[in-house]
């Protein structure tokens, strides 16, 4: 009963490189979701996604990408690691919108030194 | 802008205490209010509101929401050191996709 799968779960980058993040449920649910959790700000949407193949901005997209390629699986990438984004990353899924509730991965720990 | 705010920010009772954790919120076209659970990891859910005066219950956590006054209350009563987590309050923003979350009541719990 995996649920949401993130991976890695923890990554140390230096400043300027790529990586990326995958997110993997088993939930068959339409929406998935890519958040940032830093001490004293909570969690903060990155990016999210409706369905297969679409993908669409969170409230801090700036440095990151992420493609939805397959239903089960939401990428998010970062092209040029900055020390700023150094942070806990959750990816959750729904199975519908509206504040219905949101399965979230065990997270990823990412230091950019 | 939608905006959740929560208190207190932390929280330390001793065991066998009730607290309160509280939430308000400004969101444009409220559609439901949930309360999550976070320890170590992921954060887990509790409850979802979407009722005014209509209380959510499970165990020793109870919920309540009033849509009038824009707050929602969890308790939590006869408290363990097992409760000690982060409490996070959120609602789903204008466009629904995405929900606005509260910084968080850390609970901490001492024997």
């Amino acid at each position: 009963n995996a649920g949401v799968t993130q991976t890695p779960k923890f990554r140390v980058l230096k400043t300027g490189q790529s990586m990326t993040l995958l997110c993997a449920q088993d939930m068959n649910h339409e929406y998935m979701y890519w958040y940032r959790q830093d001490p004293g700000m909570g969690l903060r949407l990155i990016h999210y996604s409706v369905g297969e193949g679409t993908t669409a901005k969170g409230e801090v997209p700036d440095g990151y990408n992420v493609s939805r390629l397959k239903k089960q699986n939401f990428l998010l990438g970062l092209e040029s690691a900055a020390p700023s984004q150094t942070s806990v990353y959750f990816c959750a899924s729904s199975y519908a919108t509206g504040g219905t509730e949101a399965f979230f991965g065990q997270g990823t720990r990412l230091t950019v030194v | 802008e939608d905006k959740v705010v929560q208190s207190p920010l932390s929280l330390v009772v001793h065991e066998g205490d009730t607290v309160t954790l509280n939430c308000s919120y400004e969101v444009t076209n409220f559609r439901s209010l949930l309360w999550y659970k976070q320890e170590k990891k992921a954060p887990t859910f509790l409850f979802m509101l979407t009722s005014s005066g209509i209380e959510k219950k499970s165990g020793r956590l109870s919920s309540i929401l009033d849509k009038k006054e824009l707050f929602s209350i969890l308790n939590i009563t006869a408290t363990q050191t097992g409760d000690s987590a982060v409490y996070l309050c959120a609602v789903p923003g204008a466009g629904s996709y995405q929900l606005t979350f509260g910084k968080g009541t850390k609970l901490s719990v001492i024997p």
